[in-house]
């Protein structure tokens, strides 16, 4: 069975930073390009982050581009967001999702999904 | 960006047939996919590249559509497809709907 596990979500100052974790497992990780999408109720679903299966392309949305990094460790079969120099806007719950193909733009497995708020 | 335009809400019986629509602002060929989400729940795919089938998604759903028009379709409906419904665009930087509520009487 196919689980995506995230981790790491709270409460964070603006301007502060926040690390999230995606442990995968059920499946072979390192097949797979994996992504962040971050739901609000005013903004709906929004792609955050895509990474290839073995790290060496990422890609962003263009409002967190510089702040934010995606990585992955195939080792240990999970998936990383890096978040610096947050902002209100990023208050959000934040999924890790499976690509269904390379690394096209179609999800076919969320995790449950973490909290993120940037409140003072 | 591209923007997807989806009703709000849409009401209807157990047993019934049911489309859900789908307007993009321009042209994704057929880039579509729709999601289902159940309140507190993450969502979960259910027709890829606008008619084909996830894996495990029941065949009471399809979708149809290319270019700008794009439908999802639950036939018949059951008590359990109570959600909102999603769809998103893979042509031009992946977006979304802002989903459609289906409630049931």
């Amino acid at each position: 069975e196919v689980q995506l596990v995230e981790s790491g979500g709270g409460l964070v100052q603006p301007g502060r930073s926040l690390k999230l974790s995606c442990a995968a497992s059920g499946f072979t990780f390192s097949n797979y390009g994996m992504a962040w999408v971050r739901q609000t109720p005013t903004k709906g679903l929004e792609w955050v982050a895509s990474i290839s299966t073995g790290g060496g392309n990422t890609y962003y949305r263009d409002s967190v581009k510089g702040r934010f990094t995606i990585s992955r460790d195939n080792a240990k079969n999970t998936q990383y967001l890096q978040m610096d120099s947050l902002r209100s806007e990023d208050t959000a719950t934040y999924y890790c999702a499976r690509h269904l193909i390379t690394i096209a733009a179609i999800w076919d497995y969320w995790g449950q999904g973490v909290m993120v708020t940037v409140s003072s | 960006d591209t923007v997807l335009t989806q009703s709000p809400a849409l009401a209807v019986s157990p047993g019934e047939r049911v489309t859900i629509s789908c307007k993009a602002s321009e042209s994704v060929s057929t880039r579509m996919h729709w999601y289902q989400q159940k309140p507190g729940q993450q969502p979960k795919l259910l027709i890829y590249k606008a008619s084909n089938l996830a894996s495990g998604v029941p065949a009471r759903f399809s979708g149809s559509g290319s270019g700008t028009d794009f439908t999802l379709t639950i036939d018949p409906v059951e008590a359990d497809d109570t959600a909102t419904y999603f769809c998103q665009q893979s042509w031009n930087g992946p977006t979304f709907g802002a989903g459609t509520k289906l409630e049931l009487k």
